[in-house]
């Protein structure tokens, strides 16, 4: 079955830039959906269609794609910026939605 | 403002049938056009997330292929409700179970989840 692969932590200094990579074979073929899970809270839709800001999102929020890797950046990390993040895409030729593991992300 | 509300039991013993159902306020589950997908997505304590299922309003319904043989998703059109069973329940079932809409139906790739319920937990034990 397909898989898509985030490494499982990322740590940041506040100010500093966050990259967070979803690998997939193919994943240039697919829309890329990213979402953050703050602690005791349901995921929140972030960047929809691999790279747009979802309604509210910061412009600090960003996303791109190149190969086989999705990247979401986060400029100028905050302490509030700490969370889990999950990329998500849906596989055609099984017709399911596929999340990667998820990312925690520390701001140090 | 959409809105979901999951409810139900949340504790359910091993091998029998969990049921939660999905309020839903601000639109309406059977709109044909812009119409969402209708999703529910789980996760278990310290885990990520997995996606269980997702129905559309012409009816259609896809599952996960590892739970495909235990999952029914349905509708309730008149009380704007949708609903998830799932049968033969293990303590691998215990999780969070997240009722969820978004995307738009028709759209390629359009398979994203704006709203999101709060969530409700469900144990599987004796």
């Amino acid at each position: 079955s397909y898989v898509v692969t985030q490494p499982p932590s990322v740590s940041v200094a506040p100010g500093r830039t966050a990259s967070i990579t979803c690998d997939g074979n193919n994943i240039g073929s697919k829309s890329v959906h990213w979402y953050q899970q703050r602690p005791g809270q349901a995921p929140a839709l972030l960047i929809y269609f691999d790279s747009q800001r979802a309604s509210g999102i910061p412009e600090r929020f960003s996303g791109s794609k190149s190969g086989s890797t999705a990247t979401l950046t986060i400029s100028r990390v905050e302490a509030g910026d700490e969370a889990d993040f999950y990329c998500q895409v849906w596989e055609s030729s099984t017709d399911h939605v596929v999340f990667g593991g998820g990312t925690r992300l520390t701001v140090l | 403002q959409v809105q979901l509300q999951e409810s139900g039991p949340g504790l359910v013993k091993p091998s029998e049938t969990l049921s939660l159902t999905c309020s839903v306020s601000g639109v309406s589950i059977s709109r044909t056009s812009y119409s969402y997908y209708w999703t529910w997505i789980r996760q278990p304590a310290g885990r990520g997330l997995e996606w269980v299922g997702r129905f559309f309003a012409s009816g259609s319904t896809q599952y996960s292929p590892s739970l495909k043989s235990r999952v029914a998703m349905s509708v309730d059109t008149s009380e704007n409700q949708f609903s998830l069973k799932l049968t033969s329940v293990t303590a691998a079932d215990t999780a969070v179970y997240y009722c969820v809409a978004g995307g738009l139906v028709g759209a390629t790739g359009a398979d994203y989840f704006d709203y999101w319920g709060q969530g409700i937990l469900v144990t599987v034990s004796s």
